[in-house]
């Protein structure tokens, strides 16, 4: 069964820009969730989708939105790009949301 | 707030040894328990769990322990390979339910060969 996976794979912006990044989730699986990792932060979670609705919400700004799709694929947008938004973006999925949750190799994102 | 807190940024082994990767957890409502190997250049790869009523999970050359009384989890690995250099996670879910997980920070763990 193929892994969860994450397009692209590394970005570059510069700051007032807008991303998309997209998951793809494991088969079968509906919940989606999203986390920021940097340095200093360590993994911060994101929000979570489940059968197109978010579930959870964590602490970050209203530039970082997100959808899934009616195939669990899910896309998170951040607008109005910020330095302090350069991170490994990863995208996990997980049957219902509460099990083990399998990871995608990430989207690096820089901000210029 | 709620927080998963490891007791060591940084682990350094001898190869063949066996290591210990510890963490704390502040929510006693938790339940359930998952370790984490995040390898340079690749996203958090499953390791091992554990639920709440349970002491002791044992997996390949893995276990992790759990004592509920001081709000702790250890990961132990035996006899250490330079495959296991990485960085690990320990993450809670509060409950069994739908709330988000929460990673602790991390340790880096490095085996000298």
């Amino acid at each position: 069964k193929a892994g969860v996976t994450q397009t692209p794979r590394y970005l570059i912006k510069t700051r007032g820009q807008q991303v998309t990044l997209s998951c793809s989730p494991i088969s079968g699986h509906r919940s989606v969730s999203w986390y920021q990792q940097t340095p200093g932060q360590g993994l911060q979670f994101l929000f979570e989708y489940f059968s197109e609705t978010q579930r959870n919400k964590g602490n970050f700004p209203g530039r970082f939105s997100g959808r899934q799709f009616s195939n669990s694929r899910s896309e998170m947008n951040v607008s109005t790009l910020e330095l302090g938004d350069s991170a490994l973006y990863l995208c996990a999925s997980s049957l219902e949301g509460w099990e083990t949750q399998y990871f995608g190799p990430g989207t690096r994102l820089l901000v210029l | 707030g709620e927080s998963v807190g490891l007791h060591l940024p940084t682990l350094s082994v001898q190869e063949g040894d066996n290591s210990i990767i510890n963490c704390a957890y502040s929510n006693s409502a938790s339940d359930y328990f998952i370790w984490y190997k995040q390898e340079s250049g690749k996203g958090p790869q499953f390791i091992i769990d554990i639920r709440s009523n349970m002491d002791k999970r044992q997996g390949q050359r893995v276990t992790v322990l759990l004592n509920k009384t001081v709000k702790h989890l250890s990961l132990q690995i035996a006899a250490t390979q330079p495959g296991d250099s990485a960085v690990y996670f320990c993450a809670e879910n509060p409950k069994t339910s739908y709330d988000k997980v929460i990673f602790g920070p991390g340790t880096s763990l490095s085996v000298i060969p």
